[in-house]
């Protein structure tokens, strides 16, 4: 069964201290892993696409990687407005309309 | 352009009330997805339609819950009897064919059951 899973659950960093956040998935194939935000009463917002291990993009301060296994989405030196629950995402390979399978998220709180 | 449009923001009822929740999607995108999102847990697929037709809807509990979309534009998405579990938020999503994973969202209709 498809699966992904995120860690930590929850992230506090002051301004400035950079850190990652962790994305492990199982799937039978990978179409492809997408990272999105979501901040409080909203839905979520697209950030990035990664189609193969290897495969790396970057936005501002963010940076999402991808392995076999698992992604990262590492942030350099975050700003207060970072702050917002990141989701994580799987399309199966044999998935060919859209269909995600989304990890529980991890809430990034970063203080000033 | 504007983003995916859904009503109600906010809706309270009481058990075995029905509910009804509709949304529009970006304009031109032919896909069109409900989700569920549970507090602390990520969106979960109830069904998705291309245009008119509703290509998958195994998530979706069939003896209560309904869906439609009309002229393959907007859509509703209905609940009877509600239940106290089906107090979550319900989020709409549109894509444009071809664009895997790119998914663009409503703000979501959260329902509370008493």
């Amino acid at each position: 069964e498809d699966q992904v899973t995120q860690s930590p659950e929850a992230l506090r960093l002051q301004e400035g201290e950079s850190s990652s956040l962790n994305c492990s998935y199982t799937v039978s194939g990978l179409r492809g892993l997408f990272w999105y935000r979501q901040d409080p009463g909203k839905g979520p917002e697209f950030l990035f696409t990664l189609y193969s291990a290897g495969e790396e993009k970057e936005k501002e301060r963010l940076k999402a990687t991808l392995t076999k296994k698992e992604s990262f989405l590492h942030i350099t030196a975050p700003k207060p407005e970072d702050s917002a629950t990141y989701l994580c995402a799987v399309q199966e390979v044999n998935n060919q309309g859209g269909k995600l399978i989304f990890g529980q998220g991890t809430e990034l709180s970063v203080k000033p | 352009e504007a983003g995916v449009v859904q009503s109600p923001r906010y809706k309270i009822i009481e058990k075995k009330q029905p509910v009804a929740f509709w949304c529009n999607p970006i304009s031109g995108h032919n896909t069109l997805y409900w989700y569920l999102q549970n507090l602390g847990q990520g969106p979960e697929l109830l069904i998705r339609y291309e245009n008119e037709e509703a290509v998958d809807d195994s998530q979706l509990p069939k003896d209560r819950f309904s869906a439609e979309r009309l002229k393959g534009v907007d859509s509703t998405l209905k609940i009877q009897p509600a239940e106290l579990g089906d107090s979550a938020v319900y989020l709409c999503a549109s894509s444009q064919g071809g664009v895997a994973g790119e998914l663009f969202f409503g703000e979501g209709s959260r329902l509370t059951v008493l």
